[in-house]
């Protein structure tokens, strides 16, 4: 079945700081690829996707770029700020049967100090 | 829009107990999910709605039954509640449609059972 791997964290920077989370999937189909944020007591929402490959999402800040040959989606930032801390989440859209199923990594928690 | 609405936001039950977790969407999305969370697990699928009167289940089914007699709602019931089953619980919704339809989550209900 599909399965994302991603690092659970967590992960400190200093503000300013250059960010990457890695992530890597495993998928039978073609999925399309997202990384959603979770900040604290919240629940999740979108920060950006990519649907086939060389694609790039990007939002914020915040990109990353769908690498088919070597089944990843990395997300990366520039410049971090104490605003960006929170849990990210990498996942994979798939057909399973007649279903779109969801498959979601671990969630990575970054924690960035002033 | 209110967007995804779950009810409530805490819940504290005794081993044994039953309860209903409500979620509702104002989006007219065909397909609403339910998911847990846990630590170092990422987020789990317990059940899942492609459309009214149509449910199915995900990884973590058992001790949980849904019904969708609605395209707006879709509660989770916990039949005879478990210290296994607390955790924290999210409903979330999307349109029907390609791999890279964004989901919508609601702010999730934490649950602890003693």
């Amino acid at each position: 079945g599909n399965s994302v791997t991603q690092m659970e964290g967590p992960v400190t920077l200093s503000e300013e700081a250059f960010l990457t989370i890695n992530c890597t999937y495993t998928a039978t189909g073609y999925p399309s690829l997202f990384w959603y944020v979770q900040y604290p007591g919240e629940g999740l929402q979108l920060l950006l996707k990519a649907t086939k490959a060389d694609d790039k999402g990007s939002n914020k800040g915040f990109e990353a770029t769908y690498r088919k040959e070597t089944t990843s989606f990395h997300l990366e930032k520039g410049s971090v700020q104490v605003s960006d801390s929170a849990v990210y989440f990498c996942a994979l859209s798939d057909r399973d049967g007649g279903y779109q199923k969801v498959t979601f990594g671990i969630g990575t928690k970054l924690q960035v100090i002033p | 829009n209110a967007g995804v609405t779950q009810t409530p936001k805490f819940q504290v039950l005794k081993t044994g107990q039953s309860m209903t977790l409500q979620c509702a969407q104002d989006m007219n999305h065909e397909y609403m999910s339910w998911y847990r969370q846990d630590p170092g697990m990422g987020l789990r699928l317990i059940h899942y709605s492609v459309g009214a009167g149509i449910t199915d289940q995900g990884e973590v089914p058992n001790g949980y039954n849904v019904s969708r007699s609605t395209t707006e709602d879709f509660p989770l019931r916990l039949l005879s509640a478990a210290p296994s089953q607390t955790s924290v619980y999210f409903c979330a919704s999307r349109r029907r449609g390609p791999p890279q339809e964004t989901q919508y989550f609601g702010p999730g209900t934490r649950l602890l059972v003693l």
